[in-house]
């Protein structure tokens, strides 16, 4: 178990291009979530898949932003036309399912993210 | 309280002294507390997930407590040492069948002076 990886670590790209993270969930977790952080704030929900459907997304993810999960293993979150804005660190977690609780204690184990700088 | 509040916002600490730091969140719509620790340059890591109200937790000497009728929790540290230097993060889930999303908290920016 290595843990879930990020790639790239760091990005930083001009407004209007196009960007692609990449986040590889520990394996055998069927569920991935994407978060963002900008400065001095938590870290905000993005989206979530179970295995490679994609169940919840926030009206934070606008129609720059589009996340995939192919055959339910890694995930890439890609943002079209980037904004100044759009600069935050992204982040992944992926979690399993805990028998009997329904979902309520399970633990999400976070990667160390993707710091994105919008020039 | 509509949002996941934490407090306080940073704090310097001296080696050696325990510490503690509050978490709100809406205790009407309410299904788990997560705890994390997130030191720069690495991933947050997990420390706890709790449910029930009275529930306590330890983790060596970083320990939690819940009370959901009055929607806060509390973290402590017993000796803080230079490695406990991070944010401390809380997340509270809400209720809703199939919901993961984490409602987090702008975190306690914990510095520890050797």
């Amino acid at each position: 178990d290595t843990g879930v990886s990020q790639n790239p670590r760091h990005k930083i790209t001009k407004r209007g291009q196009n960007v692609t993270f990449r986040c590889d969930p520990i394996s055998e977790h069927n569920r991935l979530y994407w978060y963002r952080q900008t400065l001095g704030q938590g870290p905000e929900f993005l989206t979530y898949f179970q295995n490679e459907a994609q169940l919840e997304k926030s009206r934070l993810l606008s129609d720059r932003f589009s996340a995939e999960r192919p055959k339910g293993s890694f995930s890439t979150l890609e943002i079209q036309r980037t904004e100044q804005g759009d600069s935050a660190m992204y982040l992944c977690a992926s979690s399993f399912p805990k028998t009997g609780t329904g979902g309520v204690q399970e633990t999400q184990y976070f990667g160390p993210g993707t710091r994105l700088l919008v020039l | 309280i509509l949002n996941v509040e934490q407090s306080p916002q940073s704090l310097h600490v001296q080696e050696g002294d325990s510490t503690n730091f509050t978490c709100s969140f809406p205790s009407s719509n309410f299904y788990a507390l997560h705890w994390y620790r997130w030191e720069t340059a690495k991933s947050p890591e997990a420390l706890f997930v709790m449910t029930l109200n009275g529930d306590e937790k330890k983790k060596g000497r970083i320990s939690a407590t819940l009370n959901t009728k009055e929607g806060y929790s509390y973290l402590y540290i017993k000796g803080s040492q230079p490695e406990d230097s991070a944010t401390y993060l809380c997340a509270s889930l809400p209720p809703g069948a199939g919901s993961y999303q984490l409602t987090f908290g702008k975190g306690t920016k914990l510095s520890v002076i050797p």
